[in-house]
């Protein structure tokens, strides 16, 4: 079967680092997206990541480990704006987006 | 970027009537629409998807009868809500994709329905 696994909620200090993990399963992968999702507004998109490894792109990155079933999304230098939910979503061999429960961080001063 | 554009943002309706909502994209042709709805504090709930010119594929306990979904063309999916009850009010969110495989889905801003 498929699963997707993600925390319900994280707390961080504004300026400080978080990572947020995700854990999935599932016999067909095409890639793993890390989105963003204020509440009242819909995802935007943060990441892709198809191979192993990490990929920077300014304060966020990720993470993929495709033999563990394992990402993580990285934040870096917290900003108050950054308190959201992120959402990490698979991408099956059907091409359709497998979607977590989503993870809302709490960013504090 | 890609850019798709979700209408109305908000709907306050009474029971027993329709909504319809609409979702284009702007700046490319979506082969594929996708149409979910989340309730609060939950994550994104898959109803259908829809190929340009043949009918939807909904997921499993969503009703086709109540929620009509059109994709005419290949910039422009609807969803219409009908027979709207309070149980159906919830945030709908479209996205599109362009071509087919790996790429990236683009989302419409949401539409907030309140049924009265």
């Amino acid at each position: 079967g498929q699963n997707i696994d993600q925390p319900t909620e994280m707390t961080a200090t504004e300026g400080a680092i978080v990572q947020i993990n995700c854990t999935y399963q599932t016999s067909g992968f095409n890639g793993l997206f890390w989105y963003q999702q204020h509440a009242g507004e819909a995802p935007t998109f943060l990441s892709y990541n198809v191979l192993d490894g990490l990929e920077e792109k300014g304060r966020f990155s990720s993470f993929l480990s495709r033999s563990k079933g394992y990402s993580y999304l990285l934040l870096k230098e917290l900003q108050m704006k950054d308190s959201a939910s992120y959402l990490c979503a698979f991408m099956d061999s059907n091409y359709q987006l497998i979607w977590g429960a989503g993870t809302k961080l709490i960013i504090k001063p | 970027g890609a850019v798709v554009s979700q209408h109305p943002s908000w709907v306050i309706c009474k029971s027993g009537t329709s909504v319809k909502i609409e979702c284009r994209s702007l700046d490319f042709q979506a082969t594929t629409m996708f149409w979910y709805r989340q309730f609060p504090k939950q994550s994104l709930m898959l109803m259908a998807t829809s190929n340009e010119g043949s009918k939807a594929t909904y997921e499993q306990g969503v009703e086709k009868d109540k929620f009509l979904i059109n994709h005419a063309s290949l910039t422009l999916s609807t969803l219409t809500v009908t027979s709207a009850h309070p149980e159906d009010s919830s945030f709908y969110i479209c996205s599109a994709r362009e071509g087919e495989g790996i790429n990236g889905y683009t989302f419409g801003s949401g539409t907030r329905l309140t049924v009265v």
